[in-house]
């Protein structure tokens, strides 16, 4: 079974300043993948970045970067200069094999994070 | 837009009646998911098909069934309500098969069983 941790339910940050979301997470699988997903109030589930458990570099995408530690079994997300526009919830997800392929993903229960002017 | 479009947006029931809930995945993807996201039990993974054939199954009641059709869309079907499983039901979808691929969601409907 796959586990994700997130342990900070809110977050308030100052316009600018640069964000880490923490995300833990536990699973028996060798190879997995791990994704960051944003929902605006608006509802929808917004793909942010992926790191999979192979790769040896940590994953950028514009302003999102993930801290992959794997022997700590971590993936943080840090995002560099916030914005308004980045006040949301923020999943931390993994996904592993299962019989017939890769499986779905097994989410966190989120950070909302608050951009403060 | 993501390209996943999910029908109806908002759908308001009785309990025990049932419903269903309609996704049309991006197009070229051959895999679907279905996602619950309630505020007691978070967002949890219900069921996978890929190219019409189930594929792997999550948390799913077994008053909830899912179908992938010849054109690829997906119904996820929804029995004997309750109040709890009020929820936003998302449906995402993928090329299938690697782990690294990207799931598309759509807006997702909204549940509501009073």
């Amino acid at each position: 079974a796959q586990k994700i941790t997130q342990t900070q339910p809110g977050m308030f940050v100052q316009e600018k300043e640069a964000v880490t979301l923490d995300c833990t997470y536990d699973t028996s699988d060798q190879s997995y993948g791990l994704f960051w997903y944003k929902q605006p109030s608006s509802g929808e589930m917004i793909f942010l970045i992926y790191q999979g458990s192979y790769d040896e570099q940590n994953a950028t995408e514009g302003r999102y970067s993930l801290n992959f530690q794997k022997a700590r079994k971590s993936a943080n997300l840090v995002i560099s200069a916030s914005q308004l526009g980045d006040s949301a919830m923020y999943f931390c997800a993994m996904r592993g094999y299962s019989g017939g392929g890769a499986d779905g993903l097994t989410f966190g229960k989120g950070t909302h994070l608050i951009i403060q002017p | 837009d993501s390209g996943v479009t999910q029908t109806p947006k908002h759908l308001i029931t009785a309990t025990g009646q049932r419903v269903t809930l309609r996704c049309s995945p991006r197009s070229g993807d051959l895999s679907v998911y279905w996602y619950q996201q309630s505020l007691d039990q978070g967002l949890q993974f219900l069921i996978q098909y890929y190219n019409g054939e189930e594929r792997a199954k999550g948390n799913i009641l077994e008053r909830f069934s899912a179908q992938q059709f010849p054109d690829l869309h997906s119904e996820l079907n929804l029995s004997s309500l309750e109040l709890g499983d009020s929820a936003l039901y998302f449906c995402a979808s993928n090329l299938g098969g690697g782990l690294g691929t990207e799931a598309f969601f759509g807006q997702g409907t909204r549940l509501t069983v009073v």
